[in-house]
């Protein structure tokens, strides 16, 4: 079983609409938890970043995180076309060595 | 302005040949790291390191070498290539400090095939 799991989609929603992205994991450990936006041919980008359980907003975007469900959403609230991108769930065990497991990503595609 | 930079960003190289894949930052980060990318599938670490002189294997197996002798500088070496090589690899950096975890910054990727 993977620690992360992140369905990779493909998601198609209409300009304006919610999306919402979703991770589970099987390592109650994981205190970290990121989202990552890639364009294609691009390396992926830090969009969120969030420490324990609680939400965090930035703008069009919110995070979840609910520890006790073992699982993590971003929310994107007025998708704009320019949304669309892969998006990576990432999160961590505190510590030093700051090593992050990635899920696979889910495609995003927001149509105008 | 800061960044992270990897160079080349295609190469198409024969069976056998030996190939290095440039990584520099400019942000004075101490952690680096390469991760492997492929369609469909998880980043996967291949190689990291928590300063001058520190590399470590990561989860997946490869048969890549790193070395870091400055702390802007992580270079990936393939001795001899294999068509199982084909991949994208990604070059990060992150800061370390009190314990504090910090989100990585990635170059643009190097997109390798193997012939």
């Amino acid at each position: 079983q993977k620690e992360v799991e992140q369905d990779p989609g493909p998601l198609s929603v209409p300009e304006g609409a919610i999306v919402s992205l979703n991770c589970t994991y099987s390592n109650s450990a994981f205190q970290y938890f990121m989202w990552y936006r890639q364009y294609s041919r691009k390396g992926p980008e830090l969009l969120m970043y969030t420490y324990s359980s609680g939400n965090k907003e930035d703008g069009r975007f919110t995070a979840q995180v609910d520890k006790s469900s073992k699982y993590i959403s971003l929310f994107i609230r007025d998708s704009q076309p320019s949304d669309s991108a892969t998006y990576l769930c990432a999160m961590s065990v505190s510590g030093a060595t700051n090593k992050l497991i990635f899920g696979t990503g889910t495609l995003l595609a927001v149509q105008p | 302005e800061a960044d992270i930079y990897q160079t080349p960003r295609y190469l198409v190289i024969g069976t056998g040949k030996k190939i290095t894949l440039e990584c520099s930052q400019t942000m004075g980060h101490d952690k680096m790291y390469w991760y492997q990318q492929d369609p469909g599938m998880e980043l996967h670490l291949i190689h990291y390191s928590y300063g001058v002189n520190s590399t470590e294997k990561g989860d997946l197996s490869s048969e890549s070498t790193v070395s870091r002798i400055r702390t802007e500088h992580f270079p990936l070496t393939l001795e001899s290539a294999r068509p199982s090589h084909t991949s994208q690899y990604l070059c990060a950096s992150s800061e370390f400090g009190g314990g504090q975890i910090y989100g990585y910054t990635f170059g643009s990727g190097t997109r390798l095939t193997v012939v």
